[in-house]
């Protein structure tokens, strides 16, 4: 069955720090995967994806993500973190093998930044 | 421009009503979806629309959710009979088409009493 897995719920880090957060999934092919963040009070918003090529992607913010095919992870990370980057961050895969277009959102990471 | 918007921003009804969440996509934006977010989760996928045609409805959960979009833009979640466990934000997303960025809206926070 497809899934995604966000394994830390919460991350507690100081401003300036760096930043890694974990997404693993489960997929029939080759997925396309993303990142997106999602503000109090705000919208979702994509930071970043993955179709093809380049396994390390560049993303919005300062965020960057690795593809590793054979650890089946997609893991965000930015070298020094703001304050203003504590949200909750969904990693997901999509979308479609034949006959769905189903997008598949983990459970979600929140981040808090310590001044 | 205008982003995606959703209609009520807070819907409070009780167990066994109607209601009608409506989704404004942003203008052009060919592909529409609809999730539903509960306390703590991810987005769960309900539908995806590619002009007026649902092209996967697979994620809706059981015969009272249905979801229209009659001239390909403005859309509308119907949940009928509603049950307290409906309650979470229904958020909208639309895109330019397959593949291409969403764009979400702020969500409809749905309350069944």
């Amino acid at each position: 069955a497809q899934s995604v897995t966000q394994p830390d719920i919460h991350i507690t880090v100081s401003e300036g720090a760096s930043l890694e957060l974990r997404c693993n999934y489960s997929y029939g092919a080759t997925p396309y995967l993303f990142w997106y963040v999602q503000s109090p009070g705000q919208g979702l918003q994509l930071l970043l994806k993955y179709f093809s090529g380049d396994t390390l992607v560049q993303g919005i913010k300062g965020f960057e993500a690795e593809f590793k095919r054979s650890q089946s992870s997609f893991n965000l990370r930015k070298p020094s973190v703001h304050w203003s980057d504590a949200a909750e961050y969904f990693c997901a895969v999509g979308p479609p093998t034949s006959g769905t277009y189903k997008y598949i959102f983990g459970t979600g990471t929140r981040l808090k930044v310590l001044a | 421009g205008a982003g995606v918007s959703q209609t009520p921003s807070n819907k409070v009804t009780e167990k066994g009503k109607y209601v009608e969440l409506r989704c404004d996509p942003i203008s052009g934006h060919t592909a529409l979806y609809w999730y539903r977010q509960s306390l703590g989760q991810g987005p769960e996928f309900l539908i995806y629309f590619q002009g007026t045609g649902a092209a996967d409805d697979s994620g809706l959960p059981n015969d009272r959710f249905f979801a229209v979009r009659p001239e390909g833009s403005v859309s509308t979640l119907k949940i009928q009979r509603t049950e307290r466990g409906d309650s979470a934000v229904y958020l909208c997303a639309s895109s330019k088409g397959l593949n291409n960025e969403q764009f979400f809206g702020p969500g409809t926070r749905l309350t069944v009493l």
